[in-house]
């Protein structure tokens, strides 16, 4: 079965710094999509960036970028010059790739904290 | 594009009575949904997957007796608390597939007094 590891329930950073949230996964699959989700206040599920495990290239979105090492199975988050915005939950998840019916599978959550 | 709306957003219920929230994918047909529980502070919880015009997949431990899902439509997924207690009390996410992404409602917090 497909696991989702974060190991940080919480993280601060100081705002216009850079903070780099960690995730692991387990799978048997070779092909399968990656995901950082951010939940604000709000409870609004946002997605801040996708992974196709196929692409060796690390997806960057503005200020979020991954570091994605498919061997090590591990599936960081970076977001530089960190905003007061960016206070929420990230949750790290797995969908395989083949059935787009498929469920996603979701880590724990790291609650980050933006200090002004 | 590819907003999925829920409602209520939030609805208080007395012990006993049922309760039915909606999911709707506003601007896109979705032959698949997902029921997600969240409780405080925690992860979401896959409660099951609904596809239109057939019963819905229940994850292990989820009753289904309780937590009736209908999927009449390509827009339109329903989540029927039946004879709901206190311990029912949650945030409720659905999320409607569409070209191999997921797209999140905004979630209804049911609170049974």
């Amino acid at each position: 079965a497909q696991t989702v590891t974060q190991s940080q329930p919480e993280m601060s950073v100081q705002e216009a710094e850079t903070v780099t949230l960690s995730c692991t996964y387990d799978t048997s699959e070779s092909d399968y999509y990656l995901f950082w989700y951010k939940q604000p206040p709000s409870r609004q599920m946002i997605l801040v960036i996708r992974q196709e495990a196929y692409k060796q290239q690390n997806a960057t979105e503005n200020r979020f970028s991954v570091n994605f090492q498919k061997a090590a199975k591990s599936f960081s988050l970076k977001i530089s010059d960190s905003q007061l915005g960016d206070a929420a939950m990230y949750f790290c998840a797995y969908r395989r790739y083949y059935s787009r019916d498929d469920k996603i599978i979701f880590g724990k959550g790291t609650r980050l904290h933006i200090l002004p | 594009g590819a907003v999925v709306s829920q409602h209520p957003s939030w609805v208080i219920c007395k012990s006993g009575t049922s309760v039915k929230i909606e999911c709707r994918s506003l601007d896109f047909q979705a032959t698949t949904m997902f029921w997600y529980r969240q409780f405080p502070k925690q992860s979401l919880m896959l409660m099951a997957t609904s596809n239109e015009g057939s019963k819905a997949t229940y994850e292990q431990g989820v009753e289904k007796d309780k937590f009736l899902i209908n999927h009449a439509s390509l827009t339109l997924s329903t989540l029927t608390v039946t004879s709901a207690h206190p311990e029912d009390s949650s945030f409720y996410i659905c999320s409607a597939h569409y070209y191999y992404e997921q797209y999140f409602g905004p979630g209804t917090r049911l609170t049974v007094t």
